[in-house]
């Protein structure tokens, strides 16, 4: 059980297009969702809490205008990175709580803005 | 805010040899997870600790939580080269009501064969 599914696993767009990235709970449903970005060999660094209903919780620094969080149901979150830039390309992870089995992290999605 | 720091960065063993990572929060935590990451892919839940001074084991590897609940190790028996990836621990933050978890710097594992 405690499966997270996130995609697209790879994308790569054009500078100042918008890309969506979706994460599903598969079997379990999940008031709170969280949004990760990860660097090159780099740990993972929180950007916000997504809150299924209300508005997502932003960590200090990240655009909320340029990190569009979705929680329409108990069971999807997405990601929108508007207007990307090349800085924006990044390793970005999505991870809900299941009870005893800790955080489950989806496969990722690795963003390459040209 | 909650800083989480992992040691080494880096180590590299020969096949057999034993391992061990560390984790210092600068806050007290009301749990440790361990997380594992393969290369090129995402982190998979190894294992929470929740009470001071917990020890816990799966096969070869034992987590440890401190007495403080603030630092945590785990350590890797025999390392074979399955055990290859980043390990990283993350905890949350005692009494803030914070939901998220704050990850380590994370400690990558090399096994030579």
């Amino acid at each position: 059980g405690a499966v997270v599914s996130q995609h697209p696993s790879r994308v790569i767009c054009k500078s100042g297009t918008s890309v969506k990235i979706e994460c599903r709970s598969l079997d379990f449903q999940a008031t709170t969702m969280f949004w990760y970005r990860q660097f090159p060999k780099k740990s993972l660094m929180l950007m916000a809490t997504s809150n299924e209903g209300s508005k997502a919780t932003y960590e200090q620094g990240v655009e909320k205008d340029k990190f569009l969080i979705n929680h329409a149901s108990l069971t999807l979150s997405t990601l929108t990175v508007t207007s990307a830039h090349p800085e924006d390309s990044s390793f970005y992870i999505c991870s809900a709580r299941n009870g005893d089995y800790g955080y489950t992290f989806g496969s990722g999605t690795r963003l390459t803005v040209v | 805010g909650q800083q989480v720091m992992q040691i080494p960065q880096y180590q590299h063993v020969q096949e057999g040899e034993d391992f061990t990572t560390y984790c210092n929060s600068s806050t007290t935590l009301s749990n440790i997870q361990w997380y594992k990451q393969r290369p090129g892919g995402h982190p998979v839940f190894l294992i929470q600790l929740v009470k001071s001074g917990e020890v816990k084991k799966q096969k070869r590897l034992t987590f440890q939580f401190g007495e403080a609940k603030k630092n945590s190790s785990l350590h890797i028996t025999a390392t074979q080269t399955t055990d290859v990836g980043t390990y990283f621990c993350a905890g949350k933050e005692r009494d803030t009501g914070r939901r998220a978890l704050t990850f380590g710097s994370g400690t990558r594992l090399q096994v030579q064969p």
